[in-house]
């Protein structure tokens, strides 16, 4: 089955900083990638999806992520972050054949004014 | 942080019949969603369940479809009801933590396959 890795369980940030986060999966088949956002006492938000073409895929809020087959890996990017950022991010992986899904441990941002 | 326990972990069922999924928790939470995933979809979010209190529908889902309990803090169902292959997804729990702020978690998923 597959599994998902988030390298950093707390990334702190100040405002207009670059931010990347890790995402890499174990899973030899194809995937379906997915990068979910949960912002405190809110429900989970999706962020972009990965299902197949292009491997650089945007998503809302000014966020993007790269497929890159080769490392296994789906890295969330935004280029310059906002105190309204913080929150939990989430990497999910979904099995294209079997669709189960695995969510990442979660990584917690916080965005400092 | 929280581990959640979710069963069952895959069910084939007739249509028509009802299916009730356990999500427990190994510590006190406030708020616990319930998620599903149909095939070669992202996560929709089903409802929202607060101890004592009826829990909140999202747009699209109904108490009579998805009736769901929350008898205590550490605890919640989930019963999909009179089921047909329409209801073939994954259903999973989540619960945000009783401290507050961050913690999420996510129980295992329930693959239900109804026929």
């Amino acid at each position: 089955a597959q599994s998902v890795s988030q390298h950093n369980h707390h990334v702190i940030l100040s405002e207009a900083a670059s931010l990347e986060l890790g995402c890499n999966y174990s899973y030899g088949g194809t995937v379906n990638l997915f990068w979910y956002v949960q912002y405190p006492g809110q429900h989970l938000q999706l962020l972009l999806k990965y299902f197949s073409g292009d491997p650089l895929v945007k998503g809302i809020k000014g966020f993007e992520a790269e497929f890159i087959k080769s490392k296994f890996s789906f890295n969330l990017r935004k280029p310059s972050v906002q105190w309204s950022d913080t929150a939990e991010y989430f990497c999910a992986v979904n099995a294209d054949n079997n669709n189960d899904m695995r969510f990442g441990a979660g990584t917690r941002l916080t965005v400092k004014p | 942080s929280a581990v959640i326990s979710q069963k069952p972990s895959r069910d084939i069922c007739q249509r028509g019949t009802s299916l009730t999924i356990q999500c427990q928790v190994d510590s006190q939470v406030t708020m616990m969603f319930w998620y599903r995933q149909q095939p070669g979809q992202s996560l929709t979010l089903i409802a929202t369940a607060n101890q004592g209190s009826e829990a909140t529908y999202e747009s699209g889902f109904v108490i009579d479809k998805f009736p769901i309990s929350r008898p205590n803090l550490t605890f919640s169902t989930l019963t999909v009801s009179n089921m047909s292959p329409e209801d073939s997804s994954i259903y999973l729990c989540s619960v945000e933590l009783a401290r507050g702020g961050y913690g999420y978690t996510f129980g295992s998923g329930t693959r239900l396959t109804v026929v």
